[in-house]
């Protein structure tokens, strides 16, 4: 079966950095994304990988390995609206995205 | 600006009792998606839409139809809704199916609860 693997909830502090895990199990590989939501609301667009490597974005970067099935998100520079979950999904050999349950974080003053 | 919009933002029906939701948006993306998303879980991709092509996930129950009568429209109904249907709806459009760079853009979703 296809798999995405996230921690569950991470919590950390306002100004510091961290980094979100995420492998994955699927059928094919057609890219990576990530996507933020915040409570109550809908998932907004933060990221697409699909060559192995580093994307740099602002305060956000998302690494992507496909030999290890493995990707991370990092944040740096937290700040309080930062607070919300992310979500990592992958799109299969169907290009069919398949979602992760998503990291709640938590960030503390 | 270009969005997806979401119509209503909650919605409130009984055990039973039919209800339509509704997504517009104005991108002129090719693809349309329904999913349904409860709390603290990943969406769950119910329909999608290729243009009028319409394609049926194989785990989607039977009392959940949709209907796409032009290229910004998209209904999703819910013909007796149980109280496991409680969730959020989720309508996210894209340009194409089959290109790994085609990102889904969604819609604010649409909160159902069922008394």
């Amino acid at each position: 079966g296809q798999n995405i693997d996230q921690p569950t909830e991470m919590t950390a502090t306002e100004g510091a950095i961290v980094q979100i895990n995420c492998t994955y199990q699927t059928s094919g590989f057609n890219g990576l994304f990530w996507y933020q939501q915040h409570a109550g609301e809908a998932p907004t667009f933060l990221s697409y990988n699909v060559l192995d490597g580093l994307e740099e974005k602002g305060r956000f970067s998302s690494f992507l390995s496909r030999s290890k099935g493995y990707s991370y998100l990092l944040l740096k520079e937290l700040q309080m609206k930062d607070s919300a979950s992310y979500l990592c999904a992958v799109m299969d050999s169907n290009y069919q995205l398949i979602w992760g349950a998503g990291t709640k974080l938590i960030i503390k003053p | 600006d270009a969005m997806v919009i979401q119509n209503p933002r909650y919605q409130v029906t009984q055990f039973g009792k039919p209800v339509t939701l509704s997504c517009s948006q104005t991108l002129n993306h090719n693809v349309m998606y329904w999913y349904q998303q409860k709390s603290s879980q990943a969406p769950k991709l119910l329909f999608h839409y290729y243009d009028k092509d319409f394609n049926n996930e194989a785990d989607t129950p039977d009392n959940f139809q949709s209907r796409r009568p032009n290229t910004s429209f998209c209904f999703l109904d819910i013909r007796s809704p149980g109280l496991g249907d409680a969730a959020m709806y989720l309508c996210a459009t894209s340009r194409s199916p089959g290109q790994g760079a085609d990102t889904q853009y969604f819609g604010p979703g649409t909160r159902l609860t069922v008394l």
